[in-house]
């Protein structure tokens, strides 16, 4: 079936250090990418998505950008804050309603002041 | 904007016992969404609703069901609680073909005995 592949399962880093987040995708079709955060305590929050090759997402200072040939969708943000420490999921649908989301397991981030 | 609204935030329930979570949103929504998120396993689309009236199986239904009962509010049951289950339940809600924006609420933590 159709996966999401998060390979780090945690992050660590200081203030204004560059954080790249890595998501590899598997789908039988062209599916749209997403990227959620989810603070603690809450529920996971839409960042932005991408739809097709070579667009760019984009949201409070982070961005991926979609990646066909690669199947990726890796998320960075170039000076990250203390404020960023969550868990960030990547997501897939094949679903052009897109009701039906596969995540990814999760990369937790923990920036340190 | 809105609020969806989960309960209980806590629910612990003995083995073999049903039990049920509740979900409300004000989005005025027409599509609602329950997933289970484990640890290291990212999140799990149960069941989904895409209108009033409508129910869908997600990925992992079996040992569930849900009740869509009316536009605002999606139940979901747990028809025999697992011994050492623990898993947090988050409810969401999209505007119809939403395209993958879904709105999520906070949680509801359950813990089996």
């Amino acid at each position: 079936g159709d996966s999401v592949t998060q390979t780090e399962g945690q992050v660590a880093l200081s203030e204004e250090d560059f954080l790249t987040i890595h998501c590899n995708y598997s789908a039988s079709g062209y599916p749209a990418l997403f990227w959620y955060v989810q603070y603690p305590g809450e529920g996971p929050q839409f960042l932005f998505r991408a739809s097709r090759d070579k667009e760019k997402g984009s949201s409070r200072g982070f961005e991926a950008t979609y990646n066909k040939e690669a199947t990726s969708f890796h998320l960075q943000k170039a000076s990250v804050q203390e404020s960023d420490s969550a868990v960030y999921y990547c997501a897939l649908t094949l679903n052009s309603a897109g009701n039906k989301l596969t995540f990814g397991i999760g990369t937790r981030v923990l920036v340190r002041p | 904007g809105g609020i969806i609204t989960q309960t209980p935030k806590f629910l612990i329930g003995q083995e073999g016992q049903k039990l049920t979570l509740k979900c409300q949103q004000n989005f005025n929504h027409d599509t609602m969404y329950w997933y289970r998120q484990d640890s290291g396993k990212g999140l799990r689309l149960i069941y989904y609703s895409i209108t009033e009236n409508d129910l869908q199986k997600g990925d992992l239904s079996e040992g569930y069901d849900a009740s869509r009962e009316k536009k605002s509010s999606f139940s979901l049951t747990v028809t025999s609680a697992q011994k050492n289950e623990m898993a947090v339940f988050l409810c969401a809600s999209s505007i119809r073909g939403g395209a993958g924006e879904q709105y999520f609420g906070p949680g509801t933590r359950l813990t089996v005995l």
